[in-house]
């Protein structure tokens, strides 16, 4: 089972709200990343939590805020956005960060986030 | 800076060609080499993997190869199907350890397969 699972699967907010993106893995991976992608753009990177832990944040606006609370979870907070973070949010995972020449990332089918 | 490059942008083939889609990157410094593909409106399919020590890697009808010391990567896609239809995205890791998982995407190749 190579499943990433993303809830919502779309979600509208208003520029004051307070919402969270959730995303869920079960195959023991060890390395957890968020990316965005933008209309008929490639994704970015946000961020990766490796071993629970923050090991890369891209600059992110504080308003996205990320919490790993164990290996299988990982949420991104969402605070105060603006309607230009409109965007497809993706979660993904790796079984390990690369050791040996690299670990296939998983893609969840990811969350749409909409701004008003 | 790394920069990865797909050519074409769009491709349109009738069912059962074979094909090939390009991907170049500046920095021959990479550690691996992914290709993905995207459906309308969903996540990333992991399609190959290619180490860096690799050339090439096979799963069904997709065959990848590396070239990285020319920096170029290509995805051969034997007798297309009309379910082969999506983009296809290559992306590049710079390195192992605590940066990886930072992919650099190209623009990706929209694949429309007619019947």
């Amino acid at each position: 089972d190579t499943e990433v699972t993303q809830t919502p699967k779309h979600l509208v907010m208003g520029m004051t709200n307070k919402k969270s993106l959730k995303c869920e893995q079960h195959m023991g991976h060890r390395a957890m990343y968020w990316y965005k992608q933008k209309a008929k753009k490639p994704p970015e990177l946000m961020f990766v939590y490796s071993y629970e832990k923050l090991s890369i944040n891209e600059s992110v606006p504080s308003r996205f805020s990320p919490e790993c609370p164990n290996s299988s979870l990982l949420n991104l907070h969402l605070h105060a956005l603006q309607p230009e973070d409109s965007a497809l949010y993706l979660c993904a995972s790796s079984q390990g960060t690369g050791t040996g020449g690299g670990n296939t990332i998983y893609f969840g089918e990811g969350s749409w986030l909409t701004v008003v | 800076k790394q920069e990865v490059t797909q050519i074409p942008a769009a491709l349109s083939v009738p069912e059962g060609e074979n094909l090939v889609l390009n991907c170049s990157f500046t920095d021959s410094a990479i550690y691996n080499l992914q290709w993905f593909r995207q459906d309308p409106g969903k996540g990333l399919t992991s399609l190959l993997l290619i180490q860096s020590s690799q050339r090439e890697q096979t799963s069904g009808r997709l065959n990848a190869s590396l070239d990285k010391s020319s920096g170029r990567s290509t995805l051969y896609i034997a007798a297309s199907q009309p379910g082969d239809s999506a983009t296809y995205l290559c992306a590049v890791s710079k390195g192992g350890g605590t940066s990886y998982g930072k992919l650099t995407f190209g623009q990706g190749t929209i694949l429309t397969v007619h019947p």
